[in-house]
This record gives structure tokens, C-alpha cells and sequence, in this order.
């Protein structure tokens, strides 16, 4: 697609629920990254795949936390038992080549856990 | 991992004003960019700018990558200018982009 896809844009979750959320890279996009924003913060790294592979998850929070990428396109964001603190936008990103280059953000999913 | 800081934090402008934002990073980069997120969230790409100096209309930006830092110029500011701009760094590898806490920027007419 012409630019980086998530969805839903709006989520609103009780707390304990399971959520999923999507991101579709720009076509051909080797690298793709998940950042959580908290209100007033910058974004911050969750984790990072290249093609099918996830080769840092150093940034997830919790084992709540879960991401996939099993054809190396689409990837989701899987978030178990949400709690408050897990409210955030979370914005994700691709980028043409494995190692550098430039990065290219979708519009975010604003989750909100009550 | 690398550490990035942006200065002045908060920025108030009157319409028609120029200014500077600052970037400083902790290690050699081999890729630095600027955002601009505007009111929506939405994180607009302005600058992919690892060294040199570049332009595009009223906003330039400058890396000197040997002295760890790098500028972004607003000229001519104008309302739709307001909103978060933030530098993020990344070092070498296959390391994450690191984003620095942002500068608001509230441009009044």
C-alpha cells in the first residue's frame, strides 16, 4: 500500500480483556517496529522484526505482550488481561532495508484500558 | 544504547518568527530523523538526515555528525506548524530508532 496501515485506529478495552492489534507495512518493507506512546512521551521501542523473524523484543513490557509476523507482511500486536497502565498509542513502522534507512510511521491505534 | 535530548522542551512563537530546535545524541548514528506530529498523532517524516544539511521549503536541517548533534530550522512559522517535533536516533545494526522526549511548539497568531 501507499503508506503504513494500522487498525483499528480506536480501541477500547475493560480491563483483563484480550486485544489485537494490526499493522500492514508498506509493500516490500523489510523491517517492521512496534513503539508504545504513553500521553505526553516520546515513542518507545517494543520490538522489531526482519521479514518473518522477530529479532528484538526487548522493549515489550511484560509477557502480556506479543507480537507476530508470520509471512514476513502483516504483523500483530497481541496484548493479554490489559490493564490501565497499557493505555497508549501504539504506532508502528517499516523501512525498505534490514539495517538502516528510513523509517515510516502508520497513524497509531489508541488503546484505552478501563 | 544511544541517549537523545531535545531542547527548549516547550517553544511559544508569534506567527511569521524563525526558530531553532536541537538535537543531541550520545553515539555515531547511522540514521537520524525528525518527525512532526501533528494534533491527529499522526508522525509526519521531515528529515532523514544521518549527516549534511538539507532543505524543503520553509524547514531545513542540519547533522554534524562528529559533534553529536543536529538542528532543525523552522522559517516563516505559521499556525499549522504547531504541534510535537521529535528527533530520533539510531547507532549501528539492527538497533531500534530512539526517540528523544519531542519539543512543542505552539506558533499564535
Amino acid at each position: 500500500g501507499a503508506g503504513v496501515s494500522q487498525s483499528p485506529r480506536y480501541k477500547v478495552a475493560k480491563r483483563g480483556q484480550d486485544v489485537a492489534l494490526r499493522c500492514d507495512p508498506i509493500s516490500g518493507h523489510v523491517s517492521l517496529f512496534w513503539y508504545q506512546q504513553a500521553l505526553g512521551q516520546g515513542p518507545e521501542f517494543l520490538t522489531y522484526f526482519q521479514n518473518e523473524a522477530q529479532l528484538d523484543k526487548s522493549g515489550l513490557p511484560s509477557d502480556r505482550f506479543f507480537a507476530e509476523r508470520p509471512e514476513g507482511s502483516v504483523s500483530t500486536l497481541k496484548i493479554q488481561r490489559t490493564q490501565q497502565e497499557d493505555s497508549a498509542v501504539y504506532l508502528c513502522a517499516s523501512r525498505l532495508t534490514g539495517v538502516t534507512g528510513e523509517l515510516f510511521f502508520g497513524e497509531g491505534s489508541r488503546l484505552t484500558v478501563l | 544504547g544511544i541517549q537523545v535530548e531535545q531542547s527548549p522542551p516547550d517553544l511559544i512563537l508569534q506567527e511569521g518568527a524563525n526558530s531553532t530546535l536541537r538535537c543531541n545524541f550520545s553515539d555515531s548514528v547511522n540514521n537520524l530523523q525528525w518527525f512532526h506530529q501533528n494534533p491527529w498523532g499522526q508522525l509526519i517524516n521531515l528529515f532523514y538526515i544521518p549527516s549534511g544539511t538539507k532543505q524543503n521549503g520553509r524547514l531545513s536541517a542540519t547533522t554534524v555528525a562528529t559533534e553529536r548533534y543536529s538542528l532543525l530550522y523552522i522559517s516563516s512559522s505559521q499556525t499549522t506548524d504547531s504541534g510535537v517535533y521529535f528527533c530520533a536516533a539510531h547507532s549501528t545494526g539492527n538497533t531500534p530508532l530512539v526517540f528523544g522526549k519531542g519539543t512543542r511548539l505552539s506558533v499564535i497568531a
